[in-house]
């Protein structure tokens, strides 16, 4: 079964502060996908990233970037010189292939809360 | 170009009553997902629909009910509301299976 970890419930950082959110995933899948999303306090997801099994490629975006290890199945976010806008829950999210049926269900950890003080 | 948007954005029902709730996905979008999430907690999968045909099931009882209509919109509905079903419902949409763009959700508080 399919499982995410998202270790760290609530982190606070000073703002220009970098930080990373940790994600830990279980599949029993070779091919997967990974997801991050942010969650203001508005409720809507926002999608940021996919990531499929097969690119092990670490991605920047701008502020944002996101280090894939199959080794330690782990997809971990950071965020560089941290804003107020970055306050938010953030989700990891995994749906294997699967799935059955056509199905790509997302599962997601628990969230981690980020809290940016200016 | 709109995003997945969703109705009503807030509702409160007593227990044992029934619920809707609508979804329209992205504008050519063929796929819709449903979501429950529970205040504190991940959102978890309940439904995903292609095409009009039901593609995923979650773990939840069969008050759970969803369809899809030909225009691809969606309606989630819930019988018989128990305490525990007080949650944010999200829709999400997707062009492909695997990348969903959620709308804003629906809160619903049951009393």
């Amino acid at each position: 079964a399919q499982k995410v970890t998202q270790a760290q419930t609530e982190i606070s950082v000073v703002e220009k502060e970098d930080v990373t959110l940790d994600c830990v995933y279980e599949t029993r899948d070779t091919t997967y996908y990974l997801f991050w999303y942010k969650q203001p306090p508005s409720g809507e997801l926002v999608f940021l990233i996919r990531r499929n099994s097969f690119d092990e490629q670490n991605e920047i975006s701008g502020r944002y970037s996101w280090n894939f290890q199959k080794s330690t199945s782990s997809f971990n976010f950071t965020i560089t010189a941290s804003q107020v806008v970055d306050s938010a829950v953030y989700f990891c999210a995994l749906s294997e292939a699967s799935s059955g049926a056509g199905s790509y269900q997302l599962t997601f950890g628990k969230g981690t809360k980020l809290s940016v003080i200016p | 170009d709109a995003g997945v948007t969703q109705s009503p954005t807030h509702l409160i029902k007593t227990r044992g009553q029934q619920v809707t709730l609508r979804c329209s996905p992205i504008s050519g979008h063929k796929s819709v997902s449903w979501y429950q999430q529970v205040l504190g907690q991940g959102p978890q999968f309940i439904f995903q629909y292609y095409e009009k045909e039901e593609r995923g099931r979650g773990n939840f009882p069969d008050r759970f009910s969803a369809r899809q209509f030909p225009n691809y919109s969606s309606e989630l509905n819930v019988n018989a509301l128990l305490l525990g079903d007080s949650a944010l419902y999200l829709c999400a949409s997707s062009l492909r299976y695997n990348e969903q763009f959620f709308g804003p959700g629906t809160r619903l508080t049951v009393l």
